[in-house]
């Protein structure tokens, strides 16, 4: 059963940020949230992952809740390409570690 | 290229035959994994290894479906007398490891399976 719960669609303005955010709010002390999306035919792809702190990479910012139960992916500028089905994660470090995705958040991006 | 990579890209087969995907992870990762994804719908966890050892299935990898690591390197998928509801895009994964950014997990572009 996936952990967390995300809205199913999102639409962002080309070159505005896009926020989705993601409700974990059972995640527990050791786990991570990670952030992978999947363009049309392709894999998924790693966007970025934390555990409590901010993260900021030069795909995106992780912004995550104090008390974890819920985090933003931020994409600062959106561009065409960013058009994709993005999957919030949550996963425990020391383990196996099999990812379990749920149905993600559409995201398009338009003119 | 030195990302996942996955063969063939697509297959089309009748019910009933048997089929093999491969899967050659990213050269020194000794994690690969298995999931399948149908329309819609997320990627399911399979199966996973660690180098050559098979440390986990799913459920859903029925007495049809076998997989190998044979030498701990390249990754073999084998699903016995195909179904049709075997169709979907079956993809691999590989790893460092399982430890925070080891544990970052890099996907080929998968072989979409076609049971006709």
């Amino acid at each position: 059963d996936a952990k967390t719960t995300q809205p199913p669609s999102m639409d962002c303005a080309e070159g505005r940020a896009a926020n989705l955010p993601c409700n974990h709010s059972t995640i527990s002390g050791n786990e991570y949230v990670y952030w992978y999306r999947q363009i049309h035919s392709q894999g998924p792809q790693y966007i970025i992952h934390g555990l409590k702190n901010n993260e900021t990479n030069e795909m995106a910012s992780l912004i995550i809740t104090e008390d974890r139960k819920s985090s933003t992916l931020i994409l600062p500028h959106a561009t065409l390409r960013d058009t994709a089905v993005y999957y919030c994660i949550v996963s425990p470090t020391g383990t196996a570690s099999k990812l379990t995705f749920g149905t993600g958040t559409r995201l398009q991006v338009t003119l | 290229d030195t990302g996942v990579s996955q063969n063939p890209r697509h297959k089309i087969t009748k019910r009933g035959q048997n089929v093999t995907f491969r899967c050659d992870p990213i050269s020194e990762h000794n994690r690969l994994y298995w999931y399948r994804q149908t329309l819609g719908q997320g990627p399911e966890f399979l199966t996973y290894f660690q180098n050559e050892a098979q440390l986990e299935k799913s459920r859903l990898l029925s007495d049809r479906f076998s997989a190998e690591r044979p030498k701990g390197s390249f990754s073999t998928l084998e699903i016995q007398r195909t179904e049709q509801g075997d169709s979907a895009m079956y993809l691999c994964a590989s790893s460092l490891g399982t430890s925070g950014t080891k544990n970052i997990q890099y996907f080929g572009a998968g072989t979409r399976l076609s049971v006709l």
